[in-house]
């Protein structure tokens, strides 16, 4: 498609219940990106892929959440056991190609979460 | 690390009238992208305008301006005309040129217009 496609728009969880956001980057971008959006606009990178390879993972909290884009399947946003701080808008972001400026992130419209 | 900064919280500005929002960010690297996102209560992350640090040519998009000053480390936006339509949260944000595509975001300015 020519947008990337997140969803669900919204989700709600109960603490310590499980979560998993979705997310279907531009067809023909390489790389995939998550940011985390909390309630103040700061925004923290969590975890990049190239193609279905990790490609940086330093943002992530590595205990309850994980990652995957798997071929020809939406990638993937799952946190585990969730808390009350994981309460944020969760962006995705896709490009064509890492390094080059010209092909910038294009970003999805979010997926909201919260944690009651 | 690197950093960025957006000093100004809040701004305002009448609608038909020129703002300028300041940016400035910290690195050690020499090549590196720059660019600005607004972000609408629709919470949508739009790109306005992007720099490239090699490129000593402030970049313009219609009514969107930089003032990139590399030594300074410093990337403001001005918009021109303002609108109704700029109202929204503005990011700053910063990628580095090497392996490392992530971008690093300021804290953002939200942008009120006044008719």
């Amino acid at each position: 498609g020519e947008e990337v496609a997140q969803t669900p728009k919204h989700l709600v969880r109960g603490e310590g219940q499980k979560a998993k956001l979705y997310c279907a980057p531009i067809k023909g971008h390489s790389y995939v990106f998550w940011y985390q959006q909390v309630l103040k606009n700061e925004f923290k990178f969590l975890i990049s892929f190239q193609n279905e390879n990790v490609f940086d993972e330093t943002g992530m909290p590595k205990e309850r959440f994980s990652a995957k884009c798997l071929p020809n399947s939406p990638c993937s946003l799952e946190i585990q056991a969730t808390k009350l701080e994981d309460s944020a808008v969760y962006f995705c972001a896709s490009s064509q190609a890492g390094r080059d400026s010209n092909q910038p992130q294009h970003f999805g419209d979010g997926t909201r979460l919260s944690i009651l | 690390a690197q950093t960025v900064t957006q000093s100004q919280p809040e701004m305002s500005v009448q609608e038909a009238e020129t703002v300028t929002l300041s940016c400035t960010y910290d690195t050690s690297e020499s090549d590196y992208y720059l660019f600005w996102y607004k972000q609408p209560p629709s919470r949508q992350m739009i790109l306005v305008i992007r720099q490239e640090a090699y490129k000593q040519q402030n970049a313009t998009e219609n009514r969107f301006s930089v003032n990139f000053q590399k030594a300074a480390k410093s990337f403001s936006l001005k918009i021109s005309d303002s609108q109704l339509g700029d109202a929204a949260m503005y990011f700053c944000a910063y990628r580095s040129g090497g392996s490392n595509y992530k971008l690093t975001f300021g804290k953002g300015t939200l942008l009120t217009v006044n008719p």
